[in-house]
């Protein structure tokens, strides 16, 4: 159970193009999906919190109008990189919470998506 | 803000010795510490976790231990296999925002056979 899939699992794109990433919890709601980038050899950092029906919250430094997150059911989060440039190359996981269960507070992780911006 | 150090940054060890890896956090509100572990390329994995009202937990060659007072927590591998090898992160959640987890830097861990 408790599975978290990420689609694509990774993508080439031009400078200045529009990419979306889709995060889908399978097996049950999640009620919190978070993003974050990872940079190689490097920590998580997240990026923003998104509570389904509800506006993300972004942390400290990142773009929101840049970084465009929609949670607009329970099981789909959708992250799109607007405007693309080679610095946005990373690798984007997506990670889901429910709080429907004993262990609601566990974040279970997406598979991630390598983004390439040429 | 809140922060997690984590160390060290590398470690090797031989096939069957134990790893020991150290956390330290700064919000004393801090309730959750789970420990992630990331093998190459995939998506990181709950290996354990331990709350705030307990000081130490077992699973099988895994133990993490907590020590509120100072703030510390570890994760012990006992009798290390190759397939340990990976990147492990821990992390802590603050009781005052639960929605957040701040990771640790990261320790890759290699065992060699």
């Amino acid at each position: 159970g408790a599975v978290v899939s990420q689609h694509p699992s990774w993508v080439i794109c031009k400078s200045g193009t529009s990419v979306k990433i889709e995060c889908r919890s399978l097996d049950f709601q999640a009620t919190t999906m978070f993003w974050y980038r990872q940079f190689p050899k490097q920590s998580l950092m997240l990026m923003a919190t998104s509570n389904e029906g509800s506006k993300a919250t972004y942390e400290q430094g990142v773009e929101k109008d840049k970084f465009l997150i929609n949670h607009a059911s329970l099981t789909l989060s959708t992250l799109t990189v607007t405007s693309a440039h080679p610095e946005d190359s990373s690798f984007y996981i997506c990670s889901a919470r429910t709080l429907y269960d004993p262990r609601g507070e566990t974040q279970y992780f997406g598979p991630g998506t390598r983004l390439l911006v040429l | 803000g809140e922060n997690v150090e984590q160390h060290p940054s590398t470690l090797s060890v031989q096939e069957g010795d134990s790893a020991v890896i150290k956390c330290t956090y700064s919000d004393s509100a801090s309730n959750y510490f789970p420990w992630y572990k990331q093998e190459l390329g995939k998506r990181p994995q709950l290996i354990i976790d331990i709350r705030s009202n307990v000081g130490e937990k077992k699973d099988q060659r895994i133990a993490v231990t907590l020590n509120k007072t100072a703030k510390h927590f570890s994760l012990h591998i006992t009798e290390t296999q190759p397939e340990d090898s990976a990147v492990y992160f821990c992390a802590a959640r603050s009781l005052y925002n639960t929605d957040k987890l701040i990771f640790g830097t990261g320790t890759r861990l290699q065992v060699f056979p």
